[in-house]
């Protein structure tokens, strides 16, 4: 069955420096995939969508990159800062998604940018 | 502009009694919808989705149901509550493969 995998442990890095998460995946050929932010108590919300023939996607600070062979997508966020502090959820779709567009979450990274 | 609603926000509830988590959507027409449920310091994880009015899929067998009696509107139901129903119960909507727009959740507590 499809396995998404996120680094569970938190990642904290000081203001200004890039953030670097990773996303894991396996037993899959995804068409795209999804990074999603959260904060506690909220709702997630959506970020950035790459698709399988993009290599690199870029918005504002946020850069995602979607590596097929590796089975591997990396958020990169430059120059962080405390606000920047959430869980962020990497998403793919399920298999037999076709048009219902749905998603299978990982368990996300906890990010926190020390001031 | 799209937004979504979910009640109530917070609910204690005994086991063994009824449930009924609502779900709405404003300003687009024929969503996919979904609810998900994320038990504490836990993923996200999918429980039902709609294509269409009276369509449902279950990802999960489970203790509940969910039904779609309108286009924008989404029921999570269960008629016997149990203590691992407890969790942050999400619903979403989207068009065919975007991305997904999430309520403001609602948090359920069963003791």
């Amino acid at each position: 069955s499809q396995k998404i995998e996120q680094n569970s442990e938190a990642l904290n890095i000081q203001e200004g420096k890039t953030a670097t998460l990773t996303c894991n995946y396996t037993n899959y050929s995804p068409a795209y995939l999804q990074w999603y932010r959260q904060d506690p108590g909220r709702g997630p919300v959506f970020l950035l969508l790459i698709r399988e023939n993009e290599k690199e996607k870029r918005k504002e600070r946020l850069k995602v990159t979607f590596d097929t062979t590796l089975k591997q997508s990396l958020f990169h966020i430059t120059a962080s800062q405390p606000a920047d502090s959430a869980t962020y959820l990497c998403a793919l779709p399920g298999w037999g998604s076709s048009n219902t567009g749905k998603l299978i979450f990982g368990q996300g990274t906890t990010l926190q940018v020390k001031p | 502009s799209q937004t979504i609603h979910q009640w109530p926000a917070t609910l204690v509830q005994p086991v063994g009694s009824p449930l009924s988590l609502e779900c709405t959507v404003e300003g687009t027409s024929n969503p996919n919808l979904y609810w998900y449920r994320q038990a504490a310091g836990r993923g996200l994880q999918l429980l039902f989705y709609s294509v269409g009015i009276g369509q449902i899929s279950s990802e999960v067998p489970q203790n509940l149901s969910a039904s779609r009696p309108q286009d924008r509107q989404f029921i999570l139901s269960s008629k016997k509550l149990l203590l691992s129903d407890s969790g942050f119960y999400l619903c979403a909507w989207a068009l065919a493969n975007n991305e997904q727009f999430f309520g403001p959740g609602t948090r359920l507590t069963v003791l």
